[in-house]
Protein backbone atom coordinates (compact mmCIF):
# COMPACT_ATOMS: atom_id res chain seq x y z
CA UNK A 1 0.00 0.00 0.00
CA UNK A 2 1.48 3.28 -1.00
CA UNK A 3 2.03 6.17 1.58
CA UNK A 4 0.98 9.50 0.16
CA UNK A 5 -1.34 11.16 1.56
CA UNK A 6 -3.75 14.32 0.50
CA UNK A 7 -5.37 16.82 2.62
CA UNK A 8 -8.15 18.11 2.68
CA UNK A 9 -10.15 15.46 0.88
CA UNK A 10 -12.93 17.90 -0.18
CA UNK A 11 -13.02 21.53 -0.17
CA UNK A 12 -15.29 24.20 -1.27
CA UNK A 13 -14.80 27.92 -0.95
CA UNK A 14 -15.72 31.02 -2.53
CA UNK A 15 -13.80 32.84 -5.18
CA UNK A 16 -10.48 35.10 -4.57
CA UNK A 17 -9.63 32.85 -1.31
CA UNK A 18 -6.06 31.40 -0.98
CA UNK A 19 -5.65 27.86 -0.50
CA UNK A 20 -3.20 25.20 -0.24
CA UNK A 21 -3.84 21.71 -1.21
CA UNK A 22 -1.08 19.02 0.96
CA UNK A 23 0.80 16.33 -0.62
CA UNK A 24 2.91 14.06 1.51
CA UNK A 25 5.09 10.56 1.06
CA UNK A 26 6.84 8.75 3.49
CA UNK A 27 8.43 6.43 0.71
CA UNK A 28 11.79 8.75 0.28
CA UNK A 29 10.67 9.38 -3.51
CA UNK A 30 12.59 11.69 -4.85
CA UNK A 31 10.36 12.40 -8.13
CA UNK A 32 6.75 14.28 -7.20
CA UNK A 33 3.66 14.92 -9.84
CA UNK A 34 0.51 17.27 -9.50
CA UNK A 35 -2.12 16.53 -11.92
CA UNK A 36 -5.09 17.46 -12.46
CA UNK A 37 -8.41 15.52 -13.07
CA UNK A 38 -12.38 15.91 -14.81
CA UNK A 39 -14.52 13.46 -13.07
CA UNK A 40 -13.98 10.33 -15.32
CA UNK A 41 -11.93 12.08 -17.82
CA UNK A 42 -7.46 11.86 -18.10
CA UNK A 43 -5.03 13.10 -15.86
CA UNK A 44 -3.38 16.46 -16.99
CA UNK A 45 -0.05 16.93 -15.54
CA UNK A 46 0.32 20.42 -13.89
CA UNK A 47 3.69 20.76 -11.55
CA UNK A 48 6.62 18.02 -11.38
CA UNK A 49 9.51 17.95 -8.86
CA UNK A 50 12.71 16.28 -9.01
CA UNK A 51 14.05 16.67 -5.90
CA UNK A 52 14.16 19.03 -3.05
CA UNK A 53 14.30 22.97 -4.31
CA UNK A 54 13.25 21.35 -7.60
CA UNK A 55 9.84 22.34 -9.53
CA UNK A 56 8.56 22.32 -13.09
CA UNK A 57 5.51 23.60 -14.94
CA UNK A 58 4.02 20.69 -16.57
CA UNK A 59 1.94 20.05 -19.92
CA UNK A 60 -0.87 22.24 -18.68
CA UNK A 61 -0.79 25.52 -18.06
CA UNK A 62 -2.18 26.13 -14.42
CA UNK A 63 -2.17 29.39 -12.23
CA UNK A 64 -1.17 27.18 -9.15
CA UNK A 65 2.62 27.47 -7.68
CA UNK A 66 4.28 24.30 -5.82
CA UNK A 67 7.28 24.11 -3.95
CA UNK A 68 9.44 21.36 -2.46
CA UNK A 69 11.59 22.40 0.31
CA UNK A 70 11.73 18.83 2.14
CA UNK A 71 11.65 15.77 0.03
CA UNK A 72 8.47 13.99 1.81
CA UNK A 73 6.37 17.61 0.85
CA UNK A 74 5.08 18.74 -2.36
CA UNK A 75 1.85 21.52 -1.75
CA UNK A 76 0.25 23.33 -4.35
CA UNK A 77 -0.97 27.04 -3.93
CA UNK A 78 -3.66 29.12 -5.67
CA UNK A 79 -3.60 32.59 -4.73
CA UNK A 80 -6.81 33.38 -6.22
CA UNK A 81 -9.29 30.23 -6.25
CA UNK A 82 -11.37 30.92 -9.80
CA UNK A 83 -14.84 28.84 -10.66
CA UNK A 84 -12.43 27.76 -13.41
CA UNK A 85 -9.95 25.89 -10.63
CA UNK A 86 -13.01 23.39 -9.71
CA UNK A 87 -11.80 20.00 -10.53
CA UNK A 88 -9.63 17.04 -8.88
CA UNK A 89 -5.92 17.71 -7.83
CA UNK A 90 -4.33 14.44 -7.63
CA UNK A 91 -0.37 14.35 -6.07
CA UNK A 92 1.81 10.90 -7.67
CA UNK A 93 5.36 10.35 -6.40
CA UNK A 94 8.09 7.65 -7.63
CA UNK A 95 11.53 6.62 -7.13
CA UNK A 96 14.10 7.02 -9.52
CA UNK A 97 13.70 6.77 -13.23
CA UNK A 98 11.06 6.94 -15.88
CA UNK A 99 8.81 3.80 -16.36
CA UNK A 100 8.46 3.06 -13.02
CA UNK A 101 4.94 2.90 -10.96
CA UNK A 102 3.71 6.24 -9.81
CA UNK A 103 2.18 6.05 -6.42
CA UNK A 104 -0.98 8.23 -6.18
CA UNK A 105 -2.66 10.18 -3.35
CA UNK A 106 -6.58 9.71 -2.83
CA UNK A 107 -6.82 13.38 -4.42
CA UNK A 108 -8.48 16.69 -3.42
CA UNK A 109 -11.77 17.71 -4.86
CA UNK A 110 -11.93 21.21 -5.33
CA UNK A 111 -15.26 23.05 -5.63
CA UNK A 112 -14.64 27.13 -6.25
CA UNK A 113 -18.42 28.60 -6.18
CA UNK B 1 3.63 15.76 -28.52
CA UNK B 2 3.18 12.24 -27.34
CA UNK B 3 -0.81 11.23 -27.49
CA UNK B 4 -2.63 8.34 -26.14
CA UNK B 5 -5.89 7.68 -28.04
CA UNK B 6 -7.98 5.43 -25.38
CA UNK B 7 -11.15 3.30 -26.69
CA UNK B 8 -13.74 3.26 -26.18
CA UNK B 9 -14.29 6.20 -23.79
CA UNK B 10 -16.99 4.55 -22.16
CA UNK B 11 -18.65 0.68 -21.72
CA UNK B 12 -21.72 -0.27 -20.06
CA UNK B 13 -22.13 -4.15 -19.51
CA UNK B 14 -23.71 -6.82 -18.16
CA UNK B 15 -22.30 -9.49 -15.88
CA UNK B 16 -20.18 -12.22 -17.36
CA UNK B 17 -19.76 -10.29 -20.72
CA UNK B 18 -15.82 -10.06 -22.30
CA UNK B 19 -14.37 -6.93 -23.14
CA UNK B 20 -11.54 -4.87 -24.94
CA UNK B 21 -10.30 -1.67 -24.15
CA UNK B 22 -7.87 -0.24 -26.82
CA UNK B 23 -4.87 2.72 -26.25
CA UNK B 24 -3.35 3.44 -29.05
CA UNK B 25 -0.15 5.93 -30.41
CA UNK B 26 1.78 7.02 -33.18
CA UNK B 27 5.01 7.30 -30.40
CA UNK B 28 6.98 4.29 -29.49
CA UNK B 29 7.08 4.28 -25.18
CA UNK B 30 9.59 2.40 -23.56
CA UNK B 31 6.31 0.89 -21.49
CA UNK B 32 3.24 1.20 -21.13
CA UNK B 33 1.11 1.04 -17.81
CA UNK B 34 -2.37 0.82 -16.79
CA UNK B 35 -4.12 2.03 -13.87
CA UNK B 36 -7.89 1.49 -12.57
CA UNK B 37 -9.52 4.34 -10.89
CA UNK B 38 -12.17 4.14 -8.40
CA UNK B 39 -14.15 7.13 -7.43
CA UNK B 40 -13.09 9.59 -4.81
CA UNK B 41 -9.72 7.85 -5.00
CA UNK B 42 -6.10 7.66 -7.27
CA UNK B 43 -5.31 5.51 -9.68
CA UNK B 44 -3.56 2.67 -8.78
CA UNK B 45 -1.39 0.11 -11.28
CA UNK B 46 -2.55 -2.80 -12.40
CA UNK B 47 0.11 -3.88 -14.29
CA UNK B 48 3.40 -2.57 -16.79
CA UNK B 49 4.58 -3.85 -20.22
CA UNK B 50 7.95 -3.17 -21.42
CA UNK B 51 8.68 -5.50 -24.29
CA UNK B 52 7.21 -5.26 -27.68
CA UNK B 53 4.66 -8.49 -27.95
CA UNK B 54 4.63 -8.93 -24.45
CA UNK B 55 1.40 -10.25 -22.91
CA UNK B 56 0.95 -10.03 -19.20
CA UNK B 57 -2.17 -11.84 -17.14
CA UNK B 58 -3.91 -10.98 -14.33
CA UNK B 59 -6.38 -13.23 -13.22
CA UNK B 60 -9.15 -12.33 -15.92
CA UNK B 61 -7.19 -9.28 -17.22
CA UNK B 62 -5.09 -9.59 -20.15
CA UNK B 63 -2.64 -6.82 -20.98
CA UNK B 64 -0.47 -7.03 -24.50
CA UNK B 65 1.76 -4.32 -25.80
CA UNK B 66 1.77 -4.07 -29.33
CA UNK B 67 5.22 -5.32 -31.73
CA UNK B 68 6.22 -1.84 -32.15
CA UNK B 69 5.37 -0.74 -28.22
CA UNK B 70 2.90 1.97 -29.81
CA UNK B 71 0.08 0.53 -28.48
CA UNK B 72 -1.75 -1.77 -25.85
CA UNK B 73 -4.81 -3.73 -25.09
CA UNK B 74 -6.42 -4.84 -22.18
CA UNK B 75 -9.31 -8.13 -22.21
CA UNK B 76 -11.49 -8.70 -19.42
CA UNK B 77 -12.99 -12.03 -19.68
CA UNK B 78 -16.39 -12.47 -18.05
CA UNK B 79 -16.78 -9.06 -16.43
CA UNK B 80 -17.53 -8.75 -12.61
CA UNK B 81 -19.71 -5.74 -11.06
CA UNK B 82 -16.39 -5.57 -8.99
CA UNK B 83 -14.66 -4.15 -12.52
CA UNK B 84 -16.24 -1.35 -12.34
CA UNK B 85 -14.15 1.58 -12.62
CA UNK B 86 -11.90 4.54 -14.62
CA UNK B 87 -8.96 2.70 -16.81
CA UNK B 88 -6.42 4.37 -17.55
CA UNK B 89 -3.64 3.58 -19.66
CA UNK B 90 -0.75 5.87 -19.60
CA UNK B 91 3.24 5.79 -21.63
CA UNK B 92 6.74 6.27 -20.43
CA UNK B 93 9.05 8.44 -22.05
CA UNK B 94 11.80 6.84 -23.48
CA UNK B 95 13.63 9.52 -24.23
CA UNK B 96 13.94 11.22 -20.98
CA UNK B 97 14.41 9.97 -17.24
CA UNK B 98 11.40 12.51 -15.76
CA UNK B 99 9.70 9.64 -14.76
CA UNK B 100 6.47 11.57 -16.80
CA UNK B 101 3.31 9.37 -17.91
CA UNK B 102 1.20 10.33 -20.92
CA UNK B 103 -2.23 9.58 -19.61
CA UNK B 104 -5.07 8.48 -22.39
CA UNK B 105 -8.25 9.70 -22.01
CA UNK B 106 -9.69 6.85 -19.69
CA UNK B 107 -12.51 4.13 -20.52
CA UNK B 108 -15.18 4.52 -17.45
CA UNK B 109 -16.48 0.88 -17.43
CA UNK B 110 -19.99 -0.16 -16.07
CA UNK B 111 -20.87 -4.21 -15.24
CA UNK B 112 -24.37 -4.81 -14.55
CA UNK B 113 -25.27 -7.30 -12.21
Amino acid sequence: EADIYQTPRYLVIGTGKKITLECSQTMGHDKMYWYQQDPGMELHLIHYSYGVNSTEKGDLSSESTVSRIRTEHFPLTLESARPSHTSQYLCASIRGGGGGEQFFGPGTRLTVL
Amino acid sequence: TQLLEQSPQFLSIQEGENLTVYCNSSSVFSSLQWYRQEPGEGPVLLVTVVTGGEVKKLKRLTFQFGDARKDSSLHITAAQPGDTGLYLCAGADSASNTGKLIFGQGTTLQVKP
